[in-house]
């Protein structure tokens, strides 16, 4: 099947430093992404989503970004503060299908 | 107000033994889903029900058994437990489950078998 994957693992990043988070799908008829935060003990927590419409979307400190030329999804965190520290998921579906396909998974460390 | 609720938040048991996980969302949501994410975070569908009735069933052994008495409720039962079901098991809700909605989640059933 087709997968949403992400380029690392785990992110270390320095307190106050902005964090961008990336994610790649293969999917071209994907047309709603999401980005989801985990901590530990914790169920998924959404943050953010885009449809295909858009390129672009800006919440409170994150933004989601959309090239669907290349098929790449990335979450921007701006002044990453410790409780920013989780793993981090994106997820795709297309308009036909109730299934999300998740990504691996990007764990976010912060260095103080 | 707790969104999604699960009980169990754990369980520990042996194996062969058959078990139930309970869920409940006051959302309103249509949807509800079941999650497994296994010791490596990666999250796998299991089920999703859509106004009561089955929509997704993932390649899961059929000792897992989904029921939803409700569209509030959507409970996963286990049969003959396995070594392999050790796992963090998710319930989700959302309202239009095809059209592009966030999922919302419980704060997880951790199985462990004995």
């Amino acid at each position: 099947g087709e997968n949403v994957g992400l380029h690392l693992p785990t992110l270390s990043v320095q307190e106050g430093d902005n964090s961008i988070i990336n994610c790649a799908y293969s999917n071209s008829a994907s047309d709603y992404f999401i980005w989801y935060k985990q901590e530990s003990g914790k169920g998924p927590q959404f943050i953010i989503d885009i449809r295909s419409n858009m390129d672009k979307r800006q919440g409170q400190r994150v933004t989601v970004l959309l090239n669907k030329t290349v098929k790449h999804l990335s979450l921007q965190i701006a002044a990453t503060q410790p409780g920013d520290s989780a793993v981090y998921f994106c997820a795709e579906k297309t308009d036909s299908n109730y299934q999300l396909i998740w990504g691996a998974g990007t764990k976010l460390i912060i260095k103080p | 107000d707790t969104a999604v609720s699960q009980t169990p938040k754990y369980l520990v048991t042996q194996m062969g033994n058959d078990k139930s996980i309970k869920c409940e969302q006051n959302l309103g949501h249509d949807t509800m889903y079941w999650y497994k994410q296994d010791s490596k975070k990666f999250l796998k569908i299991m089920f999703s029900y859509n106004n009561k009735e089955l929509i997704i069933n993932e390649t899961v052994p059929n000792r897992f058994s989904p029921k939803s008495p409700d569209k509030a409720h959507l409970n996963l039962h286990i049969n003959s437990l396995e070594l392999g079901d050790s796992a963090v098991y998710f319930c989700a809700s959302s309202q239009e489950g095809a059209m592009g909605q966030p999922q919302h989640f419980g704060d997880g059933t951790r199985l462990s078998i004995l």
